[in-house]
């Protein structure tokens, strides 16, 4: 069955730095890769997906993420962290498209 | 169509009592997921239905937890006999069926057993 593992439940950068959210995910089949935001009291919110094709994937915000097979990661980036990017951020992996695996979640704090 | 939506928000009950949540998703959307989420996880799959057939149950769905989608349309999940291990968020997501088709989440509604 698949998993992910988020590496790191808290990161705090400040604004302006690089933003580098980690995640690894073990799949028996190809995968198909999310990143997820969520922000107090809503739900969530895609950010962007990898299914096939090209390996680096541009997504809202200015956040993108690269997949890696060979590390069998996701780790998910943004040149340029905005006091508006604190929040949880949701790695998370399906293998049918059926159900997704989420991972325990990495928050986010900018510090000015 | 603004998104999924959930009702209640909120819902507060005492231990053994019934309660019942509601999701109406994206109007075009035949699948339709349902999520459970405690503090400082991430969200668990519970179930999911394409139109009104549940096709995969999770083993966090115990007996006393049922969900319906009579019409293909809205869902309905109900706990019965609530416990206090059953405090969580739960959220719905619904989706097209071909492909990776992308999760839309609703707010979630937040149930607290006493």
């Amino acid at each position: 069955a698949q998993s992910v593992t988020q590496l790191g439940s808290h990161v705090s950068v400040s604004e302006g730095a690089l933003v580098l959210l980690r995640c690894n995910y073990s799949s028996s089949v190809p995968p198909y890769l999310f990143w997820y935001v969520q922000y107090p009291n809503q739900g969530l919110q895609l950010l962007l997906k990898y299914t096939t094709g090209a390996t680096l994937v541009k997504g809202i915000n200015g956040f993108e993420a690269e997949f890696k097979k060979s590390e069998t990661s996701f780790h998910l980036t943004k040149p340029s962290a905005h006091m508006s990017d604190a929040a949880e951020y949701f790695c998370a992996v399906s293998e049918n498209n059926n159900d997704m695996r989420f991972g325990a979640g990495t928050r986010l704090t900018v510090k000015p | 169509d603004t998104g999924v939506s959930q009702d209640p928000r909120h819902k507060i009950t005492k231990r053994g009592q019934n309660v019942t949540f509601r999701c109406d998703p994206i109007s075009e959307h035949n699948r339709l997921y349902w999520y459970r989420q405690t503090l400082g996880q991430g969200p668990e799959f519970l179930t999911y239905f394409q139109n009104e057939a549940q096709l995969e149950k999770s083993r966090l769905l115990s007996d006393r937890f049922s969900a319906e989608r009579p019409k293909g349309s809205f869902s309905t999940l109900e706990i019965q006999r609530t416990e206090q291990g059953d405090s969580a968020m739960y959220l719905c997501a619904s989706s097209q069926q071909m492909g990776a088709e992308t999760q839309y989440f609703g707010p979630g509604t937040r149930l607290l057993v006493l």
